[in-house]
């Protein structure tokens, strides 16, 4: 199976601050990942797909990139709402898996 | 408005069975793969099964595989997950998932319910 390593596991920020969540997979997958937010108690929410392209509806200070293994989440400018935690997903192999997540708080 | 509400969830012994199901509404269920996906209390989400959208194609976890099954009626937008031989850690809340890409799936999940609690328990 695909290992997806995220890190941090838990980022303390304020609002404003520019925030980079970061996720390596353990082998290629081109540009097979996606980025989720969940708040407590509820689903899982797609942010991000193939490694940059922002779903409808996303505010315009999430992003994604990639270089080979390695992929970022980046939070341009946090605001309130964003207090969450965040899941890598790849989507490469028949077997996805997720990220370890990383909890943004106060 | 895509909608997909999970059921069948609730406390068990060890060793016992449940079926969850998952009723979708919004779309055009037949030419979705589904998925199950499970978050254990504050832990982080696992993937648990695929079905593709004429059900021909299955995949499992290792976590779960051969005792579980996941299958699902076309006429009735409902995907299942059966699950024997119950154990304390496969306690969690139990997700099912909208594969974002019509007939060939293996894309990212842009649909989510809002996830049914498994407690496994003596």
């Amino acid at each position: 199976d695909i290992q997806m390593t995220q890190s941090p596991s838990t980022l303390s920020a304020s609002v404003g601050d520019r925030v980079t969540i970061t996720c390596r997979a353990s082998q290629s997958i081109s540009f097979w990942l996606a980025w989720y937010q969940q708040k407590p108690g509820k689903a899982p929410k797609l942010l991000i797909y193939t490694a940059s392209t922002l779903e409808t509806g996303v505010p315009s200070r999430f992003s994604g990139s990639a270089s080979g293994t390695d992929f970022t989440l980046t939070i341009s400018s946090l605001q309130p709402d964003d207090f969450a935690t965040y899941y890598c997903q790849q989507y490469s192999s028949d077997f996805p898996t997720f990220g370890g997540g990383t909890k943004v708080e106060i | 408005q895509v909608l997909l509400a999970e059921s069948g969830g609730g406390e068990v012994q060890p060793g016992k069975s449940l079926r969850l199901s998952c009723a979708a509404s919004g779309f055009t269920f037949s030419t979705y793969s589904l998925h199950w996906v499970r978050q254990a209390p504050g832990k982080g989400l696992e993937w648990v099964a695929l079905i593709s959208h004429d059900g021909t194609t299955k995949y499992y976890a290792d976590s779960v595989k051969g005792r579980s099954t996941i299958s699902r009626d076309n006429s009735k937008n409902t995907v299942y997950l059966q699950m024997n031989s119950l154990r304390v850690e496969d306690t969690a809340a139990y997700y099912c998932a909208r594969d974002e890409r019509e007939y060939v799936g293996g894309s990212h999940f842009d649909h989510w319910g809002q996830g049914t609690l498994v407690t496994v328990s003596s």
